[in-house]
């Protein structure tokens, strides 16, 4: 059974740079029929998808985080990461990471982490 | 760019109830729309994908139905364990985009 866990710093500066991974354990990261994602919900709100990628190394973003999201693989350590440049208060949410089966459902999810921006 | 909908927002109900959560697409989607549950603190599980294919080990109570733009999931006798918010997610189209959500909770 696979299970995804995030990790990274739970407090941003503004300006700076959010970094989280993703290790997955129980199946493997280059398994073909998958799409390794990230999605937000800032507290309170909704779910914000903000980006997949294929154990290749094939990106692809939300066009509203695209300017600001990188997204890279790490097949060896069966962990996927997150950037997120020049963060405000805005991005201020729990991240999550989940398995996308071919451009479709998520499932399953990371349990989520919560990162604060602020100074 | 698809919009979607969810209502209501908030849903006061009780144990017993069959209730009825509606998703709204402002184009059709087929029937490429999943249903998931979050409960406070946790992250969302899938519910249901395709439109009405119950996920392995999501109780029976649980339905749903639909295609083209107007959605609905259906839990037919609510369990205490069923309070929770639940998000549609549309994959027809690129991006993917959830709905807004709607909140069960106790009458």
């Amino acid at each position: 059974q696979v299970q995804l866990q995030e990790s990274g710093p739970g407090l941003v500066k503004p300006s700076q740079t959010l970094s989280l991974t993703c290790t997955v354990s129980g199946g493997s990261i280059s398994s073909g029929d998958y799409y390794w994602s990230w999605i937000r919900q800032p507290p309170g709100k909704g779910l914000e998808w903000i980006g997949y990628i294929y154990y290749s190394g094939s990106t692809y973003y939300n066009p509203s985080l695209k300017s600001r999201v990188t997204i890279s693989v790490d097949t060896s350590k069966n962990q996927f990461s997150l950037k997120l440049s020049s963060v405000t208060a805005a991005d201020t949410a729990v991240y999550y990471c989940a398995r996308l089966l071919s451009y479709n459902w998520f499932d399953p999810w990371g349990q989520g982490t919560l990162v604060t921006v602020s100074s | 760019a698809i919009w979607m909908t969810q209502s209501p927002s908030l849903l006061s109900a009780s144990t017993g109830d069959r209730v009825t959560i509606s998703c709204r697409m402002s184009q059709g989607i087929s029937s490429y729309l999943a249903w998931y549950q979050q409960k406070p603190g946790k992250a969302p599980e899938l519910l249901i994908y395709a439109a009405s294919t119950l996920q392995s080990g999501v109780p029976s109570r649980f339905s749903g139905s639909g295609s083209g733009t107007d959605f609905t999931l259906t839990i037919s006798c609510l369990q205490s364990e069923d309070f929770a918010t639940y998000y549609c997610q549309q994959y027809y189209s690129f991006p993917p985009l959830f709905g807004p959500g709607t909140k069960v909770d106790i009458k």
